[in-house]
């Protein structure tokens, strides 16, 4: 079946450095991939998606480019802030219009200033 | 985007004893679905609820353990039923976003003693 693997962490950076967190997956057909982020305390959030090959998303200085031929998400940034700590889940949906996604396991990120 | 709360934020519970989580959206949304994020490890989804019909669960979650109520639109409520120590974990519920991809609540963290 469809799954998806990300890096284990934790991670830990010094503000300003570059950040990449690898994603792959395996899936049978043409799925959805997103990245979503969850700070101390609160629910996870989207943070970008992309929706075919060669998109790339992007949002608040991160992004992530679909790349069928290596089936890879891979997060980048490409300088952290103590803010950007938090948990980073990686996580596809099938493309065939369910609802259902595929998460994997987050990668926590320790920023330090 | 919908805004959800979700409560209680953690508990402490005995084990064989039920917790009820709530989940409140500031939107009325037609399904809701619930997520298990055991220890170390990816979310896992345990059912959608949509109002007004009984919810439908996933491979390896039955109702008489994990009973779902969704009154209405904008509300529904997660039972963990006969806990044990091996229902340790943290719940969230989520709904669709406009832009694609979920929003999620902030999570119950639960812990069975």
């Amino acid at each position: 079946g469809d799954s998806v693997t990300q890096m284990e962490g934790p991670v830990t950076l010094s503000e300003e450095a570059f950040l990449t967190i690898n994603c792959t997956y395996t899936a049978t057909g043409y799925p959805s991939l997103f990245w979503y982020v969850q700070y101390p305390g609160e629910g996870l959030q989207l943070l970008l998606k992309a929706t075919k090959a060669d998109d790339k998303g992007s949002n608040k200085g991160f992004e992530a480019t679909y790349r069928k031929e290596t089936t890879s998400f891979h997060l980048e940034k490409g300088s952290v802030q103590v803010s950007d700590s938090a948990v980073y889940f990686c996580a596809l949906s099938d493309g065939s219009g369910t609802y259902k996604y595929i998460f994997g396991t987050g990668t926590r990120l320790k920023v330090l200033a | 985007s919908a805004v959800i709360s979700q409560k209680p934020s953690r508990d402490i519970c005995q084990r064989g004893t039920s917790l009820t989580i709530q989940c409140q959206v500031d939107s009325q949304v037609t399904m809701m679905f619930w997520y298990r994020q055991q220890p170390g490890q990816s979310l896992t989804l345990i059912a959608t609820a949509n109002q007004g019909s009984e919810a439908t669960y996933e491979s390896g979650f039955v109702i008489d353990k994990f009973p779902i109520s969704r009154p209405n639109l904008t509300f529904s409520t997660l039972t963990v039923s006969n806990m044990s120590p091996e229902d340790s974990s943290i719940y969230l519920c989520s709904v669709e976003a406009p832009s694609g991809g979920y929003t999620f609540g902030s999570g119950t963290r639960l812990t069975v003693v």
